[in-house]
């Protein structure tokens, strides 16, 4: 498909599993950030990637969350030991240039992760 | 960081001009409004973004005042499948601010 794609699109975890959360980015985008969207909210910046490098995690909210992208285009974020309060809709969006570029970013429609 | 202000709710009559108002009073000389919507379950759609000029394209209209604390979403003949959450958004580096955006409910 043309745009981001992540999977899954739902998913249930008891508190203290580890889940791992995927990104397919559109095809040769530089830049892809996840967010976090809480029910009724908007959606929060997590963290942000060029290409392989992760330039900016200042918003993951705890040494729980690590996310990846060792090749440059999939990345994986992934939470440690869950807790309920990480429940949540977790965004992938991606854009064609780097750092401060004001090229749009395009979204995934999420995954809905449910922690028991 | 600059963020926005907008209303949390708004109606429209389908097929009249949909004007969704967001101020950002602290918005740096550099820093561009952004607007997005969400639909449930979907994830944001891209509509519209600028500096300092007015734009338009397929969508949208976006009015930014002169002295850029201000901007209006206008959405020219709104339809039934417009409702949703319009979020402003000012980018600050490579950092997105959401808010909670204006739920448009578009009324037969």
């Amino acid at each position: 498909g043309a745009g981001v794609s992540q999977s899954p699109r739902y998913k249930v975890a008891k508190r203290g599993q580890d889940v791992a959360l995927r990104c397919d980015p559109i095809s040769g985008h530089v830049s892809l950030f996840w967010y976090q969207q809480a029910l009724g909210q908007g959606p929060e910046f997590l963290t942000y990637f060029q290409n392989e490098a992760q330039l900016d995690k200042s918003g993951l909210p705890s040494d729980r969350f690590f996310a990846e992208r060792p090749e440059g285009s999939v990345s994986t974020l992934k939470i440690q030991r869950t807790q309920q309060e990480d429940s949540a809709v977790y965004l992938c969006a991606s854009s064609s240039s780097g750092y401060g570029s004001r090229q749009p970013q395009h979204f995934g429609d999420g995954t809905r992760l449910s922690i028991l | 960081d600059a963020k926005t202000t907008q209303p949390p709710s708004m109606d429209c009559a389908e097929g009249r001009a949909a004007n969704l108002p967001c101020n950002h009073s602290t918005i740096s000389g550099n820093e561009y409004v952004y607007w997005y919507r969400q639909i449930h379950s979907q994830g944001p759609q891209y509509i519209i973004h600028g500096l300092k000029n007015n734009e338009t394209n397929e969508m949208a209209s976006l009015i930014i005042t002169e002295d850029r604390k201000s901007s209006t979403l206008i959405l020219p003949h709104a339809t039934l499948r417009d409702t949703a959450v319009y979020y402003c958004i000012v980018q600050t580096g490579n950092q997105f601010y959401f808010g909670t955006g204006t739920s448009l409910t578009v009324i037969p």
